[in-house]
């Protein structure tokens, strides 16, 4: 079945890398997004990429997309207070008109 | 771009009462899909609708809840009776075309009394 797992929290430093991890099972993805949640907004889309690309490079963002152990990681170089939010990772997978799976967030805290 | 709008932002209201939540896609996008978000279950997938027709309803949890779209500028999403438990933030998102990205809009947040 369909399923994407991330872990639940990850506190780091202000200046300092973040890595998010996330696992997902459907073999068939084509792409996999990961979106930004701030306390009482929606879901932001940071950034996404094509299941045949092994990386993504968008200023501090770097997408790393292991299609063989199906896990993908979002790092956030010299990460800020700004930051501080709730990280979704989805996938969608190649049937039409199918909505996205999503995990269940990791919390991003960053402290200065 | 407006970006996708929905309406109200909160809404607190006794159970038992009719809730109607509304949803204004980004013009041109063909798919629509109604979320709920709560910290024990997370974001799930309610319904979404291509080209206004209903493709995918199998998250509704009961038949209290109905959503439709009459026209391609506007959904609603409705809970007849509403209990204590459907009390969450619900979210309306909308993709251009297939694979591509869903856009959120803000959410409404529902307290049921």
């Amino acid at each position: 079945g369909e399923d994407v797992e991330q872990s639940l929290f990850l506190s780091v430093r202000e200046g300092d890398s973040s890595v998010i991890n996330c696992t997902y099972t459907d073999s068939s993805s084509t792409y996999l997004y990961w979106y930004k949640q701030e306390p009482g907004a929606g879901l932001q889309l940071l950034t996404y990429i094509f299941s045949n690309m092994d990386m993504k490079q968008d200023q501090r963002l770097t997408v790393l997309l292991n299609k063989k152990d199906k896990h993908l990681s979002l790092r956030i170089a010299d990460t800020q207070t700004g930051d501080s939010a709730i990280y979704f990772c989805a996938e969608s997978i190649s049937q039409a008109g199918t909505a996205l799976i999503f995990g269940k967030g990791t919390t991003l805290s960053v402290s200065s | 771009d407006a970006g996708v709008i929905q309406s109200p932002r909160h809404e607190v209201t006794e159970m038992g009462q009719e809730v109607t939540l509304r949803c204004k896609p980004i013009s041109g996008h063909n798919s629509l899909f109604w979320y709920r978000q709560t910290m024990m279950r997370g974001l799930e997938l309610l319904i979404y609708f291509n080209n206004n027709v209903p493709i995918d309803d199998s998250g509704m949890p009961e038949d209290r809840f109905s959503a439709k779209m009459p026209n391609a500028s506007f959904s609603t999403l409705k809970i007849q009776p509403s209990e204590p438990r459907d009390s969450a933030v619900y979210f309306c998102a909308t993709q251009d075309r297939q694979n591509q990205p869903q856009h959120f809009g803000d959410g409404t947040r529902l307290s049921i009394l």
